[in-house]
């Protein structure tokens, strides 16, 4: 059993709704992975933090994505306006940072925009 | 640029039969290397990990994989797949000092009864 909880398990948008997931990493790990995973099972990297702080991400994250890891409450991954083409599962990793080390998943948000 | 390449998107065998699945990384230097599984598009499990010494490296449930550095390769064997084998197996890499994972674009694996 994933001890990485991610919430909700599915969402169904209006094309220009706002979509919101939430992760709880593993207790200890103060990395913090997102994933979006395509119908095609590709997986594109979106952002990681380390504790509050944003280690990397990429430029789509930056438009209308947005994420944070505040302490003490969950991370999130909010969409401003949600596009047919963000359609897809998140995936939500935790790890303990260094180099190499394991990505624990959870189970995943799978966002429907219709 | 670093990748992570799995030839076959869709492998078929039978129950009882011997299984390959395959991995090429291009990095410079030598990565870590993870295969994972992922069962009926839920989260992803860890089978096995590779960081240096022994090239073959022992997972979960009899999965076993191979590195290669001549070879560029991370093979993924099991001796006899059963039918709830069946999920898309993902090959992933990353360096050092990088957090960030590589992961290739996944096999699906079809186990025959």
């Amino acid at each position: 059993n994933s001890k990485v909880i991610q919430t909700p398990r599915y969402l169904v948008k209006g094309q220009g709704q706002k979509a919101k997931m939430r992760c709880i990493p593993e207790k200890g790990h103060p990395v913090v992975f997102w994933y979006q995973q395509n119908k095609n099972n590709e997986f594109k990297f979106l952002i990681n933090f380390q504790n509050q702080e944003v280690l990397q991400q990429i430029d789509m994250t930056e438009k209308r994505f947005s994420a944070e890891c505040p302490s003490n409450s969950p991370c999130s991954l909010e969409i401003q306006s949600s596009e047919a083409g963000d359609s897809a599962l998140y995936l939500c990793a935790s790890s303990l940072g260094n180099s190499g080390n394991t990505l624990y998943f959870g189970e995943g948000s799978r966002l429907i925009v219709v | 640029a670093q990748s992570v390449t799995q030839p076959d998107a869709r492998v078929t065998v039978s129950e009882g039969a011997s299984l390959q699945l395959r991995c090429k990384y291009s990095y410079s230097g030598t990565p870590y290397l993870f295969w994972y599984v992922q069962y009926q598009r839920q989260g992803l499990q860890l089978l096995l990990k590779y960081y240096s010494g022994d090239p073959v490296v022992q997972g979960v449930n009899g999965f076993e994989a191979e590195f290669s550095k001549s070879d560029s390769s991370f093979h993924l064997r099991k001796a006899s797949v059963h039918w709830s084998d069946s999920a898309v197996y993902f090959c992933a890499a990353s360096i050092y000092n990088n957090n960030r994972i590589f992961f290739g674009d996944g096999t699906q694996l079809v186990v025959k009864p």
